[in-house]
């Protein structure tokens, strides 16, 4: 069963820490992605990347740090320095690094921070 | 960079009617767009998509058309049923080589059995 997998579905943290999402994919997809969302605002691209051990800053990168070590995983840490840290969080992926290639979502991760 | 704009940001119809969400976008260098569907609790899913060079597009129940001059591009879903009720986002490629797509704040569809 194909698809994007994020854990976890909900997480709570203290300000002032770093914390992790988890995005996996076994699409054999090569560019992955991680957007923010908030309430009545679109998505807003954090970070991509196109293969691995590459990684491009999207709109709002302040404050996120990514890796991408393995193909099928697209971890993003949202450190203490990023200002407003309470969101959802979406992963995706396509076959390439293209926007006329489909984008496939993961279910999101809900991040509040307090 | 490219600023898209989208309404409604809510619609509610009775079942059997149509519903039109609209969309409009400010880079003309813009030259693809595709409607996203998310339910409730999960990630967003591609329904339909548009290219530049094509003014109008169906798949059964739902069409989108692309108005180039006006920088504008609706959906349009037929003959509703409840389970159409969910956010649909509109989007538009810009950037590097048009690869970054750039979303609508949604429209959240409820159909009203």
């Amino acid at each position: 069963d194909g698809g994007i997998t994020q854990s976890p579905k909900y997480l709570f943290r203290k300000e002032g820490q770093n914390v992790t999402l988890s995005c996996e994919q076994n699409l054999n997809h090569d560019a992955m992605y991680w957007y923010r969302q908030d309430p009545g605002q679109g998505l807003r691209l954090i970070y991509y990347s196109q293969i691995v051990n590459d990684f491009q800053k999207g709109d709002i990168a302040e404050g996120y740090s990514v890796s991408r070590e393995k193909k099928e995983s697209f971890p993003l840490t949202v450190t203490s320095a990023q200002k407003n840290p309470t969101a959802f969080y979406l992963c995706a992926s396509s076959i390439q690094r293209t926007a006329t290639y489909e984008q496939y979502f993961g279910p999101g991760t809900r991040l509040t921070v307090t | 960079g490219e600023n898209v704009e989208q309404h409604p940001s809510t619609l509610s119809v009775q079942e059997g009617d149509s519903a039109v969400i609209k969309c409009t976008y400010s880079d003309s260098a813009s030259n693809y767009f595709p409607w996203y569907k998310q339910e409730l609790g999960k990630g967003p899913q591609l329904i339909i998509d548009i290219r530049s060079n094509v003014g109008e597009k169906k798949d059964q129940r739902i069409a989108v058309t692309l108005n180039k001059t006006a920088k504008h591009f609706s959906l349009h879903i037929t003959e509703t049923q409840p389970e159409d009720s969910a956010v649909y986002f509109c989007a538009a490629s810009s950037g590097a080589g048009a690869n970054n797509l750039f979303f609508g704040t949604g429209t959240r569809l409820t159909v009203i059995p």
